[in-house]
């Protein structure tokens, strides 16, 4: 089975500009939640969806935002990035809310 | 992490037990995890224990549960190199809007020397 995905990898931007990630979860899995990983730190609670439907949202600035798409997949956007964002962010799948959550590789983000 | 403390650091030797010490503080848990993630690697589920359980053998792995001191501890038997990782805890508390959020403690770093 293919686990969680995410895209891309790496990525790297300048303060001001705005960026997408992507994440696709295992197959089956009706909840993807997002992750903010800094440095040295555990994993933040950012975004959590199911059924397309925001089912969670932790102490993030309104500048971060999220969708579910129908197939599940999910995006997460930030607007007007400042360097305090750079940081890996992880995206995990579940198949509801209150299940096991598997993550992704995560896509590590630098702001510049 | 605040509400999830560990141990920052861990060394032991190949072959030895390691013992990873996690406290929580919400006796209303329903779910405790164990995560590993590898250098600019996301974070791989080990094992989990509900609530209403004492302990969870897996393998290598052994997971010990005191509900009352809210203490959780992960035990690796036969350390091996390739163990050396974070590990972090994980509790679930109550859900709040029909969503259950983990909160995630800062990790535990394990070396392993040979």
């Amino acid at each position: 089975d293919t686990g969680v995905t995410q895209s891309p990898t790496h990525l790297i931007k300048t303060r001001g500009q705005q960026v997408t990630l992507r994440c696709s979860p295992i197959s089956g899995h009706k909840s993807v939640s997002w992750y903010q990983q800094v440095l040295g730190q555990g994993p933040q609670f950012i975004f959590q969806y199911y059924e397309k439907e925001e089912r969670g949202r932790g102490n993030f600035p309104d500048r971060f935002s999220a969708r579910q798409f129908p197939n599940y997949s999910s995006e997460l956007n930030v607007n007007a990035l400042l360097l305090g964002d750079s940081a890996l962010y992880l995206c995990a799948s579940s198949w509801g809310t209150g299940n096991e959550q598997y993550f992704g590789p995560g896509t590590r983000l630098t702001v510049t | 992490g605040e509400d999830v403390e560990q141990s920052l650091f861990l060394s032991v030797r190949e072959g030895d037990s390691s013992v990873i010490n996690c406290t929580y503080t919400d006796s209303s848990s329903t779910y405790l995890y164990w995560y590993k993630q590898e250098p600019g690697a996301g974070l791989q589920l080990l094992t989990y224990i509900f609530s209403n359980m004492d302990m969870k053998q897996d393998q290598r792995l052994t997971v010990l549960l005191n509900k009352k001191d809210k203490h959780l501890s992960l035990r690796i038997a036969d350390t091996q190199t390739g163990d050396s990782a974070i590990y972090f805890c994980a509790e679930i508390p109550p859900p709040s809007g029909g969503s259950y959020i983990p909160t995630f403690g800062r990790g535990t770093s394990l070396i392993v020397h040979p």
